[in-house]
């Protein structure tokens, strides 16, 4: 059964551009969730998709957003970047997100501003 | 809003030894999960081991089990035989059992294990 794939594995962008990363969760699974992880901040919830809606939001600005398509993969999209916003970026997969088994990570984005 | 806590930047533990990583946590709930999970510089984040509020015992998965206290609202993963492998950030995550923000995890700032010969 294959993981969570989530592409590029590495990114390097400059102030101002956008991007877009792409999360395919596990076959099945329906809910995917997005992490930033940086070193002073730490992990933080950034949203959840489920069936191609937005269940839950973290409190970032909305630059970031994000989407779900029919097949579950989810892509988020930042605008407008900012130094700030280098960070590795994890995505979670699991059935649907309330069962209790927790979730399943990909290898993150290493997304770099300069 | 609910917090966790992990007290201990570091830890560092020889091999075949026993380690306990810390974790305590806030919140006004009294049902909801709690979890483990491993970093490796690979990056990718592995569930360790996972707990049910309710449930009182104790969870292990081999040579990980957990001491939960919920009233002192603890959370701490103990590593018995400790490998080489071990060697990672561990994060203590919290996810509430509301249907409204059940998807979301909250983590604690990871401790780094060292594991040395």
């Amino acid at each position: 059964k294959a993981g969570v794939t989530q592409t590029p594995r590495y990114l390097i962008k400059t102030r101002g551009q956008q991007v877009t990363l792409s999360c395919s969760p596990i076959s099945g699974h329906r809910s995917v969730s997005w992490y930033q992880q940086t070193p002073g901040q730490g992990l933080q919830f950034l949203f959840e998709y489920f069936s191609e809606t937005q269940r839950n939001k973290g409190n970032f600005p909305g630059r970031f957003s994000g989407r779900q398509f029919s097949n579950s993969r989810s892509e988020m999209n930042v605008s407008t970047l900012e130094l700030g916003d280098s960070a590795l970026y994890l995505c979670a997969s699991s059935l649907d997100g309330r069962t209790f088994y927790g979730y399943t990570f990909g290898s993150g984005t290493r997304l770099t501003v300069v | 809003a609910q917090t966790v806590t992990q007290s201990q930047p570091e830890m560092s533990v020889q091999e075949a030894e026993t380690v306990t990583l810390s974790c305590t946590y806030d919140t006004s709930e009294s049902d909801y999960y709690l979890f483990w999970y491993k970093q490796p510089p690979s990056r990718q984040m592995i569930l360790v081991i996972r707990q049910e509020a309710y449930k009182q015992q104790n969870a292990t998965e081999n040579r990980f089990s957990v001491n939960f206290q919920k009233a002192a609202k603890s959370f701490s993963l103990k590593i018995s035989d400790s490998q080489l492998g071990d060697a990672a950030m561990y994060f203590c995550a919290y996810r509430s059992s509301d249907t409204g923000t059940a998807s979301k995890l909250t983590f604690g700032t990871g401790t780094r294990l060292q594991v040395t010969l």
